[in-house]
């Protein structure tokens, strides 16, 4: 069936450092990819998506880019800020409309 | 445009006993889902309904139920609670088609403690 397996956190940065958060994919057909990001607190808010193979998702400096052959969507950042620090979910788009798959999140930390 | 709101926010219960969710989609929305978020866990998929029927059900048992009203808000039910059932429950809304379908608009959750 679909699944997604998330990189297992914590993971903790000191400001400006590089990020990346792995994220594998298991599915039939071509599902949707997405990043989502939850604030202590918050539900989840939509950080980037992509829709098909080698589409690359971006928004608010993160990238994200839709690897079929490695079946793969693996979360990167250039330089991080403290403000960053949040809980990152993969997500796949499953065959039932609305419905998502989603990995265990990683919970990321920015030190200054 | 207003989001998606859900109530309460937080409630305790005790085991045996029901509960219901509330939850109001983002204006424009027609189509609403309901995840189970365990504590350290991912959200794991419910229900959603659409056009005020149930559209796709993920692997809970009868006991959780829900509603879809022709405003579009919806009820998340959960009868005879177990201490398991303690989660954080989201509530998300979209456009239902293929295009928007899984562009989900969360709530911030009604955290739900059974005891």
């Amino acid at each position: 069936g679909d699944s997604v397996t998330q990189m297992e956190g914590p993971v903790t940065l000191s400001e400006e450092a590089f990020l990346t958060i792995n994220c594998t994919y298991t599915a039939t057909g071509y599902p949707s990819l997405f990043w989502y990001v939850q604030y202590p607190g918050e539900g989840l808010q939509l950080l980037l998506k992509a829709t098909k193979a080698d589409d690359k998702g971006s928004n608010k400096g993160f990238e994200a880019t839709y690897r079929k052959e490695t079946t793969s969507f693996h979360l990167e950042k250039g330089s991080v800020q403290v403000s960053d620090s949040a809980v990152y979910f993969c997500a796949l788009g499953g065959s039932t409309l609305g419905r998502l798959y989603f990995g265990r999140g990683t919970q990321l930390t920015v030190w200054p | 445009e207003t989001g998606v709101t859900q109530s309460p926010t937080h409630l305790i219960k005790t085991r045996g006993q029901q509960v219901t969710l509330r939850c109001s989609s983002q204006s424009g929305h027609n189509t609403v889902s309901w995840y189970q978020q365990a504590l350290g866990q991912g959200p794991q998929f419910i229900f959603q309904y659409y056009r005020e029927e149930e559209n796709g059900r993920g692997n809970f048992p009868p006991r959780f139920s829900g509603l879809q009203f022709p405003n579009y808000s919806s009820e998340l039910n959960v009868n005879a609670l177990e201490l398991d059932d303690s989660a954080l429950y989201l509530c998300a809304s979209s456009l239902g088609g293929d295009s928007g379908a899984n562009v989900l608009t969360f709530g911030a959750g009604s955290r739900l403690t059974v005891l």
